[in-house]
């Protein structure tokens, strides 16, 4: 089956510090990753897409990686802040317009904190 | 420009009880989606709306129907609700159905007793 997963315990950073949050996939040939910040009690936001032909995306401090040999994207945050802590989700979406399951499908999550 | 609008924000519902949950864009989107989200299961799709007229299961419908009312506006019913419905439902949309953002309302709250 299609499965996407993010690390569910909560990674705690210093503040400064480069934040590395990862995403792998099987069974999946995305064409496109995506990621989204959700703050709680608020709906996801999208911060960055990279396609399966592009090895890396960059915007201000965020960059994302996406190695479809290895299955993985790794989403990074430079130079934390506090501001940064929120929940991060990957969302794969499929090669083939289908039925309901390739539509774009969500990880769980994976919850950020930066301390000062 | 709102956004992606929900109402409501919250509701408690008693089992078998129905209601609606609305949602509205303006940004002239095409395709419109809902979604649940349940701890540690992440963002599920229930039924989306790939363009106006048109609308498709998701990974979870059961329980579920939908009306593509415009292309403004896409609403999610439960006909008899259920405590396992208890959820945040999450209204989104998007100018297609593939390879774009999708842009999330605020949420809506079901407690289902």
């Amino acid at each position: 089956s299609q499965k996407i997963e993010q690390n569910s315990e909560a990674l705690n950073i210093q503040e400064g510090k480069t934040a590395t949050l990862t995403c792998n996939y099987t069974n999946y040939s995305p064409a496109y990753l995506q990621w989204y910040r959700q703050d709680p009690g608020r709906g996801p936001v999208f911060l960055l897409l990279i396609r399966e032909n592009e090895k890396e995306k960059r915007k201000e401090r965020l960059k994302v990686t996406f190695d479809t040999t290895l299955k993985q994207s790794l989403f990074h945050i430079t130079a934390s802040q506090p501001a940064d802590s929120a929940t991060y989700l990957c969302a794969l979406d499929p090669r083939l317009l289908g039925d309901a399951g390739n539509m774009l499908t969500f990880g769980g999550g994976t919850r950020l904190m930066v301390k000062p | 420009n709102a956004g992606v609008t929900q109402t409501p924000k919250f509701q408690v519902l008693k089992t078998g009880q129905s209601m609606t949950l609305q949602c509205a864009q303006d940004m002239n989107h095409n395709s419109m989606y809902w979604y649940r989200q349940d701890p540690g299961m992440g963002l599920r799709l229930i039924y989306y709306s790939a363009s106006e007229g048109t609308t498709d299961k998701g990974e979870v419908p059961n329980g579920y129907n939908v009306s593509r009312l415009n292309k403004r506006e896409f609403s999610l019913r439960l006909e008899s609700a259920a405590p396992s419905q208890t959820s945040v439902y999450f209204c989104a949309s998007s100018v297609e159905p593939r390879g774009q953002t999708q842009y999330f309302g605020p949420g809506t709250r079901l407690l289902v007793l």
